[in-house]
């Protein structure tokens, strides 16, 4: 079976610091994994995804994760806070060969401070 | 191009009543599928539907079901309320099913509460 574990419930940065969040997962096949952020009142918006290749992703907004196998882990990071990162972050795992869907950790609340 | 629609945003409901949510995916998209969002549970992952068929489930109880029509909208039922059923619904779609790389495109909910 597959799932994610999201260290840290809540994480408060300055603006202008170092973003860290971190995601473990456990797979027993390759997984794809996601990291989806969430506004307040809103659907979840795709920040970045791993599927296979390089394990450094880029994504949107500045963010980028890297896939370490090791470690089993897809922490998400931003070099630079803004205040409009304010949100609540998802990370997920799904996988074709399991024939999982998305599987959510339970989310990490990241507020940023002026 | 438009992106998922769910109708209704808000919906308010009574012990025993049953619900119907409708969901309309991005043109082209032929996969569905739906989660539960409650502040204790987090993300659950209820069904997918692929092309009219039901290709995953989660561990729901039967009173939660859904469907899929021709034209790729889905709704899902939710009979016989209990409070607990109070959470954010959220459809997402995809061009492909659930379980692969792609993105899967999510609504804006349907907050439902249960009284």
């Amino acid at each position: 079976a597959q799932s994610v574990t999201q260290l840290g419930s809540h994480v408060s940065v300055s603006e202008g610091a170092l973003v860290l969040l971190r995601c473990n997962y456990s797979s027993s096949v390759p997984p794809y994994l996601f990291w989806y952020v969430q506004y307040p009142n809103q659907g979840l918006q795709l920040l970045l995804k791993y599927t296979t290749g390089a394990t450094l992703v880029k994504g949107i907004n500045g963010f980028e994760a890297e896939f370490k196998k090791s470690e089993t882990s897809f922490h998400l990071t931003k070099p630079s806070a803004h205040m409009s990162d304010a949100a609540e972050y998802f990370c997920a795992v799904s996988s074709a060969q399991a024939g999982t869907a998305l599987i959510f950790g339970k989310g990490t609340t990241l507020s940023v401070s002026s | 191009k438009a992106g998922v629609t769910q109708t209704p945003r808000y919906l308010i409901k009574t012990r025993g009543q049953q619900v119907t949510l409708s969901c309309s995916p991005i043109s082209g998209h032929r996969s569905v599928s739906w989660y539960q969002q409650t502040p204790g549970q987090g993300l659950q992952f209820l069904f997918e539907y692929f092309s009219e068929t039901q290709r995953n489930k989660g561990n729901f109880p039967g009173r939660f079901s859904g469907r899929q029509f021709s034209n790729s909208r889905s709704e899902m039922n939710v009979s016989t309320l209990e409070l607990g059923d109070s959470a954010l619904y959220l459809c997402a779609s995809s061009s492909t099913p659930g379980t692969g790389p792609n993105e899967q495109f999510f609504g804006p909910g349907t907050r439902l509460t249960v009284l």
